[in-house]
């Protein structure tokens, strides 16, 4: 089973802030990897997927990059409505632990 | 307008069953896959299982296998997610998924991809 660790798990960082979350796969996807974002009380939203393109609507300070087993979600100058929990998934192959444990991203 | 919308919270007892719904609309819904996913209180999403409506095809995660049966009814565009004996450990949010999209000669994106979530279904299970 590919397993995600994510990381850092929690995050604070300022308006205007560049931040960086990182994903790392137990074993290569193939670029199948994917950004959620979540707030409180509401349901995910899609921001990326096949590690770098973005999902229509998304703001473009939201970008993804990365290979292999790693990848990055940035984040280019953060707004007060970005301030959430963001998880990765691999979709490589849609079985257990395919998400990450998630990035709380609060205001400092 | 794609939407998925899932039937309301639910509070059960230890041992009862329950079956809870996500109906979608505003896309083929024969042509996606159709997942759901846990979330329990203050944790993180994890992956349960996936449909295809089209032809009923289902996969399980290995943790939920046996445990829980996701169905599908394309006559009226709802999938559904059943338990026949609840634990206390279900208490959680679930959440519908749409998945990847499938012609009658490929699949893409992947099953697993989701563009689209339900609002979620609270199922809270107390003595």
């Amino acid at each position: 089973d590919i397993q995600m660790t994510q990381s850092p798990s929690s995050l604070s960082a300022s308006v205007g802030d560049r931040v960086t979350i990182t994903c790392r796969a137990s074993q290569g996807i193939s670029n199948s990897l994917a950004w959620y974002q979540q707030k409180p009380g509401k349901a995910p939203k899609l921001l990326l997927y096949a590690a770098s393109r973005l999902e229509s609507g998304v703001p473009s300070r939201f970008s993804g990059s990365g290979s292999g087993t790693d990848y990055t979600l940035t984040i280019s100058s953060l707004q007060p409505e970005d301030f959430a929990t963001y998880y990765c998934q691999q979709y490589y192959s849609t079985l257990r632990d395919t998400f990450g444990q998630g990035t709380k991203l609060e205001i400092k | 307008e794609v939407q998925l919308v899932q039937s309301g919270a639910e509070v059960k007892k230890p041992g009862e069953s329950l079956k809870i719904s996500c109906k979608g609309s505003g896309y083929s819904f024969t042509s996606y896959w159709i997942g759901w996913v846990r979330q329990m209180p203050g944790k993180g999403l994890e992956w349960m299982g996936i449909i295809y409506p089209g032809d009923s095809d289902t996969r399980y995660s290995p943790s939920f296998q046996g445990q829980v049966t996701i169905s599908a009814d394309k006559s009226i565009s709802t999938a559904y997610l059943q338990w026949s004996s609840l634990k206390a450990s279900d208490t959680a949010m679930y959440y519908c998924a749409r998945g990847g999209y499938c012609s009658s000669t490929s699949c893409y994106p992947p099953p697993g991809l989701i563009d689209y979530w339900g609002q979620g279904t609270l199922v809270t299970v107390s003595s």
